[in-house]
Order: structure tokens, then sequence, then C-alpha cells
């Protein structure tokens, strides 16, 4: 399987663009997340989706962050207007279906975004 | 809410064997995960613990504590490449999310 496959794998923009982050999680998973990553705060949930549909957006910092998934392939995390304590990496994973106990969450490589 | 705990850093050499304890307080529980992460890299599963005991798989064993809140991560035989950030993760009951501590950070001396 070709696992968690994110895009931009690196992204520098300036304060106030927009910035749009893609993943394609593991075919036949279920489950979708968007995690992110800083020293200072370690790695934290930002939103997660079953079956396309999100379930659980609280952790999404404020209005200026918005996720979708518009198919069982395919999510976006976008970022408008970005600011510089935006930088982080941004972590897409994905998981089968919860029921089953043990099912763990396989990660993307990451998207380094830095924002100046 | 969930709070896991991890200690920030720890040093060992090579051919040792390191400890890393993770413990935490959740309001629901539903197993404990350990990741291994290198620098610059995507964290990868290390292995899973739901019940009470040890959990063994080659030079990495896991063990937990439900009453206590408490697990360890063991590794045996150290080597270089297994320094790395060691991430401890909670599910919460009910979720298929995993809340992760800040990680523990290896660094294998020769």
């Amino acid at each position: 399987d070709a696992g968690v496959i994110q895009s931009p794998r690196h992204e520098v923009t300036e304060m106030g663009q927009e910035v749009t982050l893609r993943c394609k999680p593991i075919s036949g998973h279920d489950y979708l997340f968007w995690y992110r990553q800083t020293m200072m705060r370690g790695l934290e949930l930002l939103i997660y989706f079953n079956n396309n549909v999100p379930i659980d957006d609280s952790g999404m910092p404020e209005d200026r962050f918005s996720a979708k998934m518009p198919n069982a392939s395919f999510s976006t995390l976008k970022i408008q207007p970005s600011e510089p304590r935006d930088s982080a990496v941004y972590f897409c994973a994905s998981s089968l279906n919860r029921d089953r106990a043990g099912n763990t969450i396989y990660f993307g490589e990451g998207s380094w975004l830095t924002v100046v | 809410g969930q709070n896991i705990d991890q200690p920030t850093e720890m040093t060992a050499t090579e051919g040792a064997i390191v400890q890393i304890n993770c413990t935490y307080q959740t309001s629901g529980f539903n197993g404990l995960f350990w990741y291994q992460q290198h620098a610059g890299e995507a964290p990868t599963f290390l292995s899973y613990n739901v019940l009470d005991g040890l959990e063994e798989k080659g030079r990495f064993s896991s063990f937990l504590s439900r009453s206590k809140g408490y697990s360890y991560l063991l590794l045996k035989e150290l080597q270089m490449k297994d320094s790395a950030s060691y991430l401890c993760a909670v599910r919460d009951s009910g979720y298929s999310t995993l809340t992760f501590g800040k990680g523990t950070m290896l660094l294998v001396s020769p």
C-alpha cells in the first residue's frame, strides 16, 4: 500500500496568504485525522472525519482554519489568512473502523509549513 | 479531558536497556499506543496495550497498568538507530482519536 500521501511536503509562505494542504488516506480507511505538531505543544488533533463527515473539529484553533473531505480519497486543510504562529508540521493520518480493537492510526510524512 | 506525561529527554548507551515511562489521566480509556518518531519523519506505530500486562515485540516491550494509569516502553539491546522521540498516546473510549504526550527524546550514544 502507498500509505497516507500528503502534499506539499514543504511550504514557505508570507503572512496573510492562503495555504492549502492536501491528503490522500490509505485506501479503505474510513477515518481521517489532521494533526499539528510543534515543539511547544507536541502533536495536537485538529479535526477528524468518519466516512467523509467531520466528527470533531474542536481542535481547530480558529476560524482561519477549515477542512474538507469531498470524497473517501481526498481531504484538504486550509488556512486563510496564514500567520507566523501557524508555522508547524501538519500531519494527516488515517485508520480503519474504530470498533476494531487496536486499530492504529497511520501517519503521512507531514507538510512542513513556514509562515514568514 | 486527557493529561499524558512522559519525560522530555533520556540518554542511554548502545547495547543497554532503557525504560520510558508514561502516566495518563483520562476521562475514558480504550487503549494505549507507543509511536516512534525520527527527526523530520512521521510517527510510526510501535505497540498497543488495552489489557494490563506486558506485550513483547522483538527488542521492544510495552507494559500497561490501567488501575495506576501507567505504561512503559522497554527497549533492549539499544542501537544507534533507536535515537528518536517516543510518543505515548491514549485512545479515549468511544472515539477513534488518539491523544498524544509530548514525547520522550531518546539519545543513544556509542
